[in-house]
């Protein structure tokens, strides 16, 4: 069974407009982390966010903030104020403490592109 | 912040050569280092954990003795393509963490292509 789904192949966003992009997670580890990766053409992986499971609160950093909800197991990372160069591959990845030891499992990802 | 360097990040070379791809960690002891391979638009797939002086732990249905990896260091680990095919052409990606509970931080990848 997929650990990290992402629904959304692919997605276009105006410059300046917020995004949501979707990730949810299949786990029955008490302790995981969620993480957000970007990815642009180049191939580096910058990391974005995390969120550990027993977090009381949603993650935020800059213009990145991660919509967690754990009783329906989502993940979802908002990027508000978009540039164009968010324009990148994102994905979404878990790690579990017990099951996993400690690695990362990552969704298929979503493809983001910032029109002018 | 914690830094870890790939190298090359890209190579071309001739079916059946042997290439060496390098993964250092700049300023934190790896205890444990993590290769993946990359197809175009899709996801990282782990290939092999690899802790330092001991044996690499490959996942199910990668070739050990195809891709070899070292970790003899704690600030280096190598992955050898033996033998590279056209197929194996990908882009691979290294990450290092100091212990289990810390951050994997990942190189900048290496885009393998063999003609």
């Amino acid at each position: 069974a997929q650990k990290i789904t992402q629904t959304q192949p692919g997605m276009f966003v105006q410059e300046k407009e917020a995004v949501t992009l979707d990730c949810t997670y299949d786990t029955s580890d008490p302790s995981y982390g969620l993480f957000w990766y970007k990815q642009p053409s180049s191939g580096e992986m910058i990391f974005l966010i995390y969120q550990g499971s027993y977090d009381q609160q949603n993650a935020t950093e800059g213009r990145y903030s991660l919509n967690f909800q754990k009783a329906r197991k989502s993940a979802n990372l908002v990027i508000s104020a978009s540039q164009l160069g968010d324009s990148a591959m994102y994905f979404c990845a878990m790690r579990e403490a017990f099951r996993n030891d400690y690695k990362l499992s990552f969704g298929a990802g979503t493809t983001v592109t910032v029109r002018a | 912040g914690a830094v870890v360097s790939q190298h090359p990040s890209r190579v071309i070379c001739k079916s059946g050569t042997s290439v060496k791809i390098e993964c250092r960690s700049l300023d934190f002891q790896a205890t444990t280092m993590f290769w993946y391979r990359q197809f175009p638009k899709q996801s990282l797939m782990l290939m092999a954990t690899s802790n330092e002086g001991s044996k690499a732990t490959y996942e199910q249905g990668v070739e050990k003795d195809k891709f070899l990896i070292n970790h003899a260091s704690l600030t280096l680990s190598t992955l050898t393509v033996t033998s590279a095919h056209p197929e194996d052409s990908s882009f691979y990606i290294c990450s290092a963490r100091d212990s289990r509970n810390q951050p994997q931080h990942f190189g900048d990848g290496t885009r393998l292509s063999i003609l």
